[in-house]
């Protein structure tokens, strides 16, 4: 069964509109985050969450929000969406947000396209 | 800042021959290092980890060995096969310890 749910798969938006992408993790785990890859270049980290309080934000724009609704829990809603925000997005979850050798686990990403 | 470097963006091989990938990293401190595996349409999975406690990882016959004074982290296996055929990035823990911070990622093609 997988571990790291994220829902949809894929996602086509029109610029402008409001996304909201859904990941649930089922590890038992105490930390969780988003990060982004779009075409060219590496995975971005974007957000970290411990205990469902934010700890880092490392996105300039606050069109991205977060949102944990449970411990499991971390969505990304994505507001006034442009082109530029076509990419895939991962949540990963980890035990606990400070370990530095703590392993991150990535679930399966959305893949959205913003026309 | 910190950083992680992969120069190599392809690498195409066949069955059986040796692969090498080279990382190297920047950041102040000595970090924990991963190598994580990403297939076709899926997320990165971790491939394994070292630190500078053991300064080696092995998985699935993959190695890396952490070197702090070239501060180098390269991977490879002895005989790949076409399953290894994947994009494999490096990454370390920022300052933070929080974010991992990936390199731009090495697309391995493996012919039979």
């Amino acid at each position: 069964d997988p571990k790291i749910i994220q829902k949809p798969k894929y996602l086509v938006a029109v610029t402008g509109s409001e996304k909201i992408l859904i990941c649930e993790q089922y590890l038992g785990h105490n930390a969780m985050y988003w990060y982004r890859q779009s075409a060219k270049k590496p995975l971005e980290f974007m957000f970290s969450y411990s205990y469902q309080k934010l700890m880092d934000n490392q996105t300039a724009s606050s069109r991205f929000q977060p949102q944990s609704s449970k411990k499991n829990h971390l969505d990304l809603q994505i507001t006034a969406l442009k082109p530029d925000d076509s990419a895939t997005y991962f949540c990963a979850s980890s035990q606990e947000v400070w370990g530095g050798q703590d392993t991150q686990y990535f679930g399966p990403g959305t893949r959205l396209l913003v026309l | 800042g910190d950083s992680v470097i992969q120069m190599q963006g392809q690498v195409t091989l066949s069955e059986n021959d040796f692969l090498f990938i080279n990382c190297t990293y920047s950041t102040t401190g000595y970090p924990t290092l991963f190598w994580y595996v990403q297939y076709s349409g899926e997320g990165p999975q971790l491939l394994l980890q070292v630190t500078t406690a053991n300064n080696k990882g092995s998985s699935r016959g993959f190695e890396a060995t952490y070197d702090k004074g070239t501060t180098s982290f390269h991977l490879q296996k002895t005989s790949v096969q076409e399953i290894d055929s994947a994009v494999y990035y490096c990454a370390m823990r920022d300052q933070g310890g929080r974010a991992l911070i990936f390199g731009t990622g090495t697309t391995v093609s493996v012919s039979p």
